[in-house]
């Protein structure tokens, strides 16, 4: 079990920026989870994958926000025209989707715009 | 709107004694909880979750009470650790609405 990996951990980026980031989740897991964290604030969801089909999306936070999962394995955000209120954490989850099964978060990726 | 409220940003408790993090729900709906715990510069790492159709789930140290009527959940941390300091976020299913977390600080 290798987890879910995010890359990059750190992207500094200058405002107006597109910036994309990608997820990677534990092997066997049907479904991928993005969220967003800010200071003193518990992750905030914003999308779900279910293999390719992204079930969710309506809390993206506005239409500069995208996210894919084109196979059903791995997963990419993207970030148009960043601005300043981006920065923040961006978490990426996965789980089976069976039952209470958790999720299970990578280490996230941390957005700084300058 | 936040359906899962933790009022409680932070708690300081000395090594050894009960820690008791709360956590508050407003939709009757939902049918399990999750508690996460979150070490600086990692993600969430699961702790421990409970199912409506009970009120107690116990794993090693940790144990969570949930009471319907009040819509309320409680981790208990018995006896707490140093190494159990971080910040405690409960959460509702699917798409894990999660609280603001408690900051728990264990002092040796």
């Amino acid at each position: 079990d290798t987890g879910v990996s995010q890359d990059p951990r750190h992207k500094i980026t200058k405002r107006g920026q597109n910036v994309t980031f990608r997820c990677d989740p534990i092997s066997e897991h049907n479904r991928l989870y993005w969220y967003r964290q800010t200071l003193g604030q518990g992750p905030e969801f914003l999308t779900y994958f279910q293999n390719e089909a992204q079930l969710e999306k309506s809390r993206l936070l506005s239409d500069r926000f995208s996210a894919e999962r084109p196979k059903g394995s791995f997963s990419t955000l993207e970030i148009q025209r960043t601005e300043q209120g981006d920065s923040a954490m961006y978490l990426c989850a996965s789980s089976t989707g069976e039952g209470d099964q958790p999720q299970h978060f990578g280490d996230g990726t941390r957005l700084s715009i300058l | 709107d936040q359906q899962v409220k933790q009022n409680s940003p932070s708690l300081s408790v000395q090594e050894g004694r009960i820690s008791i993090l709360n956590c508050d729900y407003t939709n009757s709906m939902f049918d399990y909880f999750l508690w996460y715990k979150k070490y600086p510069a990692e993600g969430p790492t699961f702790l421990i979750s409970i199912s409506s159709i009970k009120d107690k789930n116990e794993d090693g140290r940790f144990t969570v009470f949930l009471n319907k009527s009040a819509k309320h959940l409680s981790l208990h941390i018995v006896p707490s650790q140093p190494g159990d300091s971080a910040v405690y976020f409960c959460a509702a299913p699917l798409t894990l609405n999660f609280g603001k977390g408690t900051s728990l600080l264990v002092t040796p």
